[in-house]
C-alpha cells in the first residue's frame, strides 16, 4: 500500500474566493498523478492525469500542478462556486505497482453563496 | 457510449447469502478495475484486469471474495458467503489503457444485515 496523502480534509469556502488543496506521494518509482471531483451521489470523474515533474494542466477554473521530486501536487480553483462542491481525490500509480491506483482520502470542498 | 454500467445499483442481502456484482466496461476499454468505498478506508482497488486477464488482486480482502472477467465486456464480483463488514460501496472503472483516465460506473451499495 503507497501512502498517499491529502490535506486538508475539508474545506469550507464563500463564492469568488480560491482555494488550493495538497496531495502528497511517494517521490520514488512515480509514473502518475491523477486528480478526480466526485460528487454526493454520483461517481469520480476524472479531471486530469500528469506524468511529468513540473507538469500544469488546467480545466477552466481548476488546474493542478505536478512536483514528483518532492512527491506533491496541488489543485487550484479559481473564483469557487457552489457547484464546485464535491470531494477532490488524487491517486498514484508507482511505476513497480502496474496501473493501480492508490487513493488518498479526498479533500471535501464546500462553497457557499 | 453509456458508459461504465454497473448492476444491481443497490443490494440489500442477509449474511450468508452469496452477492454477485455486474460490470460491463466501455467498450473497447482493455483494463478494469473494481473498487470498494468504505468511510473507514476510503476508495480501495480491489482488483483489476487488463485484456481479461487479472493482474493484481492483492487487494482482495479475502477468500469469500472472487471476480471473473469472462470476456471484454463484462465482469463480475462475487461474495460469498457475504458478512455485513462486507457492506459498502461497489465502484467499477475501464480505463482505455493501463494507467489512462479511469471512467467510473455508478457503483453498487452493498448492505448486508
Amino acid at each position: 500500500i503507497l501512502n498517499v496523502e491529502q490535506s486538508p480534509q475539508s474545506l469550507h469556502v464563500q463564492e469568488g474566493d480560491s482555494t488550493n488543496f495538497t496531495c502528497s506521494f511517494p517521490s520514488s518509482n512515480f509514473y502518475a498523478l491523477h486528480w478526480y471531483r466526485w460528487e454526493t451521489a454520483k461517481s469520480p470523474e476524472a479531471l486530469f492525469v500528469m506524468t511529468l515533474n513540473g507538469d500544469e494542466k488546467k480545466k477552466g477554473r481548476i488546474s493542478a500542478t505536478l512536483n514528483t521530486k518532492e512527491g506533491y501536487s496541488y489543485l487550484y480553483i479559481k473564483g469557487s462556486q457552489p457547484e464546485d462542491s464535491a470531494t477532490y481525490l488524487c491517486a498514484f500509480t508507482g511505476s513497480n505497482s502496474g496501473y493501480a491506483l492508490n487513493f488518498g482520502k479526498g479533500t471535501s470542498l464546500l462553497v457557499t453563496p | 457510449d453509456a458508459g461504465v454500467i454497473q448492476s444491481p445499483r443497490h443490494e440489500v442481502t442477509e449474511m450468508g447469502q452469496e452477492v454477485t456484482l455486474r460490470c460491463k466496461p466501455i467498450s473497447g476499454h482493455n483494463s478494469l478495475f473494481w473498487y470498494r468505498q468504505t468511510m473507514m478506508r476510503g476508495l480501495e482497488l480491489l482488483i483489476y484486469f487488463n485484456n481479461n486477464v487479472p493482474i493484481d488482486d492483492s487487494g482482495m480482502p479475502e477468500d469469500r471474495f472472487s471476480a471473473k472477467m469472462p470476456n471484454a465486456s463484462f465482469s463480475t464480483l462475487k461474495i460469498q458467503p457475504s458478512e455485513p463488514r462486507d457492506s459498502a460501496v461497489y465502484f467499477c472503472a475501464s480505463s482505455g489503457q493501463g494507467g489512462d483516465i479511469q471512467y467510473f460506473g455508478a457503483g453498487t451499495r452493498l448492505s448486508v444485515l
